[in-house]
């Protein structure tokens, strides 16, 4: 079964950093790249941040630009956000999403359970 | 930077059709995609490329896209359909974009 399964969110002051873990299984994780799409409560779809297969192509939304970081563990199956500086409009719910190829471009197949970052004092 | 317009909501009896509008910019010459979201879920992606659909999603979602409107076509609609409804588009300036989302509301 393609799973895919977030951990790392949580309660944090603004300012502060936090790391996203998302564990994938059931594919051949190496052959996709993998995005984070985040969704403020009551609010629509962002997209945060893409990686490609082999880490050789990255995006970042402007929102996020020079604050958070993602990478990727191939061997491990896993990939993480790295999120610095944080601020309270970072409030949402954090999906790990499954791209449909090896580039950064197209959709987004497989969607796992998300965690929830607040940003508060 | 380039910009996704969806209708905030759209209403449809049950056995009917539901069209669902993502209007942009030349859209036609960009791949459209199409996600449903049920309330306290993640979103599943039920349109691909235009118009492909992924394995399991039933044959009454369609997708078309041309000019500066690509539509989601819902045949057939059922009270499970009920659903948020996004559309996304990869562009070189914005990378990922999704639209505003479309609350379809069964009768």
């Amino acid at each position: 079964e393609v799973q895919l399964v977030e951990s790392g969110g949580g309660l944090v002051q603004p300012g502060r950093s936090l790391r996203l873990s998302c564990a994938a299984s059931g594919f051949t994780f190496d052959d996709y790249a993998m995005h984070w799409v985040r969704q403020a409560p009551g609010k629509g779809l962002e997209w945060v941040s893409g990686i490609s297969w082999n880490s050789g192509s990255i995006g970042y939304a402007d929102s996020v630009k020079g604050r958070f970081t993602i990478s990727r563990d191939n061997a491990k199956n896993s990939l993480y956000l790295q999120m610095n500086s944080l601020r309270a409009e970072d409030t949402a719910l954090y999906y790990c999403a499954k791209g449909g190829s090896s580039s950064l471009h197209g959709a987004f197949d497989i969607w796992g359970q998300g965690t929830m970052v607040t940003v508060s004092s | 930077s380039y910009v996704l317009t969806q209708p905030p909501s759209v209403s449809v009896a049950p056995g009917k059709t539901a069209r669902i509008t993502c209007g942009g910019n030349n859209i036609g010459s960009k791949s459209v995609h199409w996600y449903q979201q049920k309330p306290g879920q993640a979103p599943v992606l039920v349109i691909y490329y235009d118009s492909d659909r992924p394995s399991g999603i039933p044959e009454r979602f369609s997708g078309s896209n041309s000019g500066n409107t690509a539509t989601l076509t819902i045949s057939r609609v059922e009270a499970g359909d009920e659903a948020d409804y996004y559309c996304q588009v990869w562009d070189s300036s914005s990378d990922h974009l999704f639209g505003g989302g479309t609350k379809l509301t069964v009768l």
